[in-house]
């Protein structure tokens, strides 16, 4: 089945500067990626997804790519504000229908003011 | 309209005890999934149904696990003989189709104490 792995599991960065968290995926037929926000207590919210036929796509000051040959997708937050820390969990699916998402361990994001 | 429900809120049981766990998806949903967040620890998935079918179990921890949705709405997740090892905030997510690109919405979770 599929594996995903999440690095780094912590990140604290200053205000305005990048945040960058990576994941990497075992099954190649994984084709759907979506990464959710978790706050502390509150449920998991989609923030971005990424399908396979998309190397890139950005929202705002969010985006995400996909190196498909190397089984590989990252986030990248730009201008980081104290309200974006939380914990970021990636994700990976390899079924169009039967969806057992796999989940990364997650990466506790900390935006220092 | 309402969101993804999840009751109880808290439970604390004794280890050997069984528990049932409720789940109220978003309306016209038709997908719903369990999860286990273990603290600090990712999202462990345990059970999809589409409709009122499962046609993956195999994330069940145990045979101790079991889940059920009736009339393509409410699920329970039912843990019987609950050992300290299930403590965890169990978490329902429901999409309007299984197709994975449906965004799943998640419930506040169950968190799980198990003495």
């Amino acid at each position: 089945g599929e594996n995903v792995e999440q690095h780094p599991s912590t990140l604290s960065v200053q205000e305005g500067d990048s945040a960058v968290i990576k994941c990497t995926y075992s099954d190649s037929a994984s084709n759907y990626f979506p990464w959710y926000k978790q706050e502390l207590g509150k449920r998991p919210q989609l923030i971005i997804d990424i399908r396979s036929n998309v190397g890139e796509k950005k929202d705002q000051r969010i985006a995400v790519t996909l190196n498909k040959t190397a089984k590989h997708f990252s986030l990248h937050i730009t201008e980081t504000q104290p309200e974006d820390s939380a914990v970021y969990f990636c994700a990976a699916s390899p079924r169009e229908v039967d969806n057992d998402m796999r989940f990364g361990a997650g990466t506790r994001l900390t935006v220092k003011p | 309209g309402a969101g993804v429900s999840q009751s109880p809120s808290n439970k604390v049981t004794e280890k050997g005890k069984d528990v049932e766990l409720r789940c109220d998806p978003i309306s016209g949903h038709t997908a719903l999934y369990w999860y286990r967040q273990s603290l600090g620890q990712g999202l462990e998935f345990l059970i999809y149904f589409q409709g009122n079918s499962a046609p993956d179990k195999s994330g069940l921890p145990s045979d101790r696990f079991s889940a059920e949705r009736t009339g393509g709405s409410v699920s329970t997740l039912t843990i019987q003989r609950t050992q300290q090892e299930d403590s965890a905030v169990y978490l329902c997510a429901s999409s309007l189709t299984s197709f994975k690109e449906d965004t799943q919405y998640f419930g506040p979770g169950t968190r799980l104490t198990v003495l």
